[in-house]
């Protein structure tokens, strides 16, 4: 069985400051890891996924994220906050077995202050 | 352009009441998902479905019932047997057993309330 744990419901952060995310999964093989942001009254937008090659992943609005399988663990960062930032972010993982079906974390709500 | 288009955006129900959540995609993608989300607890999943006629229960599918009678609809029906039917509802698509790194596209959602 796969699962995720995000660590943190809720972060705050100031303008320009760096963002971390935590995110760490469980699976007995190998993941494909996904982050999503949802803003209010949206569905989730795709920021960047992690399939094979590269550890380190860039998605848009200035995202990464790390694969690191020792760790278990794939944290979402950004070097500099953005007020458009403010969201509620989710990671996800799915492995090959399951047919595409992906297991959400429970999301973590950024606030970005002025 | 190519998307998931979900209606209503908010639904009420009254109780005993059946309602009918509409989703349709336009991606030519052959899996499709429902979630209900809670606050604070993420994405739940209700039913998904890999092909045309073919539908599986999820983690949470007390309550609902779902059809896919065509590729592009994936309509979920939230029956009087669901007693906390109150959530913000999200429809995906994904490209199906051909593409299980590629992650999930999402509609913006139904508003679901008891009146």
């Amino acid at each position: 069985a796969q699962s995720v744990t995000q660590l943190g419901s809720h972060v705050s952060v100031s303008e320009g400051a760096l963002v971390l995310l935590r995110c760490n999964y469980s699976s007995s093989v190998p993941p494909y890891l996904f982050w999503y942001v949802q803003y209010p009254n949206q569905g989730l937008q795709l920021l960047l996924k992690y399939t094979t090659g590269a550890t380190l992943v860039k998605g848009i609005n200035g995202f990464e994220a790390e694969f690191k399988k020792s760790e278990t663990s794939f944290h979402l960062t950004k070097p500099s906050a953005h007020m458009s930032d403010a969201a509620e972010y989710f990671c996800a993982v799915s492995v090959e077995a399951n047919a595409g079906k992906s297991t959400f974390g429970d999301g973590t709500t950024l606030t970005v202050k002025p | 352009d190519g998307g998931i288009t979900q209606s209503p955006k908010y639904l009420f129900r009254k109780e005993g009441q059946n309602v009918t959540l509409s989703c349709e995609q336009n991606l030519n993608h052959d899996a499709m998902y429902w979630y209900r989300q809670d606050p604070g607890q993420g994405l739940r999943l209700i039913y998904y479905s890999q092909i045309v006629n073919d539908f599986q229960k999820g983690d949470i599918a007390e309550g609902y019932s779902v059809s896919r009678e065509k590729k592009e609809s994936f309509p979920l029906t939230v029956t009087s047997a669901q007693k906390n039917p109150t959530a913000f509802y999200l429809c995906a698509s994904s490209i199906g057993r051909t593409g299980r790194r590629q992650p999930q596209h999402f509609g913006d959602g139904t508003r679901l309330s008891i009146l």
